[in-house]
This record gives structure tokens, C-alpha cells and sequence, in this order.
């Protein structure tokens, strides 16, 4: 069965700093997505990165990238500079050729000035 | 930018009540989703749509029904409201355009507390 594990339930980051979080996922499916949202203390979930479990190349979002790792089935955000406004949840998504998304818990990650 | 709306932002209910959640989407998806958020469990399905009048069940359906007569607009109803049932509730959207494996987007959620 498909799932997704986020082992960090949260994280503390010195502003400026880089961050890494967290993401293993299970699929037998060959062709699946990987998906990060960003949810703030306000509620809304922010779409952040989509990964194809096809592309080579990892992908990047500005200051996010995903450290797409298939053969140990991770997928990690990488956050670079860190900024006291990504203080938030942090949820890591899996679909596998299907319209529906399984989230993981989420990892809660604040930023320190 | 896609938008999804969602009726409101918190809501207060008592037990046995009939309650509905709304959601307006603007980018004329094909798909939408109810989801519940509780502390520790992440995201949960309740109630996955595809196509006007089209349902299916997620996860966790029991004491939810859902109503889609347009396409932008995807309704959850708690039949009999319960105190178990006070949660955040999500709704998003997606297309079906560019095949599987879309990003959803999401509204910014409806905290609802049944007393």
C-alpha cells in the first residue's frame, strides 16, 4: 500500500540557514508524483515542489529544492536561507497514477532569528 | 492563480445539527476534495469528486455526504453533527487536463468546533 513517512515531527533552523526535511515514501507503481505544501499557523496548505518519479533532475523552486533520492524511496525539501516567514508545517504528499494525493504527518519547522 | 474558496472560516455547530461546508473553485477543474485535518494524522480523504453528480469515498466517509450539481462547487454535509467530528476542514481541487499526478490547491480551511 502506498504511504507516506515524515520521521521529524519538528525542526528548528537558525534564519539563514539550510534546512533539510524529511520524506520517505512506498509505491510499487513506477510512475508516481511527489508534492510538498507549506501550511502557516493561518491554515491555508501552499503548494511548494512537484517531483516526477520520471525526471532526472531534481526539482527546484526558488529557495526550495527536492532531493529526489528513488532507489531509497526519499524525498527530501531542502530549504535554503532560511526565513523566519517559513515557520510552518511542512507536508510531504505522494500520488501514484491517480487523481488522489496521501499526505504524510508533517514536520513543524521553526525559524530563529 | 487558482482560487478555492471556502465558505467560511470558522464555524460553531451543536450536536445533532445539519451542517454544511462550501467550496468554490474558479479554474474550472475536473476534480475536487474534501479533506480533514487533525493534529498527529495529517490530511485524511473524506469525499473525492471527478465530474458533476460524480462521488467517490475516501478514507474516512462515515458520517459525511457530499453534493457536487455544478462543477465549482463541491458541498460537504454532516448529517448528524457529532463532537468527534470538530475539526479542520479542507477543501481543493485539481485538474485532470495534463493526466495524474497534479498538484491540488487548496482553500484556507474551515475550523469547525460542534459543542
Amino acid at each position: 500500500a502506498q504511504k507516506i513517512t515524515q520521521t521529524q515531527p519538528g525542526m528548528f533552523v537558525q534564519e539563514k540557514e539550510a534546512v533539510t526535511l524529511d520524506c520517505t515514501y512506498d509505491t510499487s507503481d513506477q510512475s508516481y508524483g511527489l508534492f510538498w505544501y507549506k501550511q502557516p499557523s493561518s491554515g491555508e496548505m501552499i503548494f511548494l515542489i512537484y517531483q516526477g518519479s520520471y525526471d532526472e533532475q531534481n526539482a527546484t523552486e526558488g529557495r526550495y529544492s527536492l532531493n529526489f533520492q528513488k532507489a531509497r524511496k526519499s524525498a527530501n525539501l531542502v530549504i535554503s536561507a532560511s526565513q523566519l516567514g517559513d515557520s510552518a508545517m511542512y507536508f510531504c504528499a505522494m500520488s501514484d497514477n491517480t487523481d488522489k494525493l496521501i499526505f504524510g504527518t508533517g514536520t513543524r519547522l521553526q525559524v530563529f532569528p | 492563480d487558482v482560487k478555492v474558496t471556502q465558505s467560511s472560516r470558522y464555524l460553531v455547530k451543536r450536536t445533532g445539527e445539519k451542517v454544511f461546508l462550501e467550496c468554490v473553485q474558479d479554474m474550472d477543474h475536473e476534480n475536487m476534495f474534501w479533506y480533514r485535518q487533525d493534529p498527529g494524522l495529517g490530511l485524511r480523504l473524506i469525499y473525492f469528486s471527478y465530474d458533476v453528480k460524480m462521488k467517490e469515498k475516501g478514507d474516512i466517509p462515515e458520517g459525511y455526504s457530499v453534493s457536487r450539481e455544478k462543477k465549482e462547487r463541491f458541498s460537504l454535509i454532516l448529517e448528524s453533527a457529532s463532537t468527534n467530528q470538530t475539526s479542520m476542514y479542507l477543501c481543493a481541487s485539481s485538474t485532470r487536463d495534463r493526466g495524474y499526478n497534479q498538484p491540488q490547491h487548496f482553500g484556507d480551511g474551515t475550523r469547525l468546533s460542534i459543542l
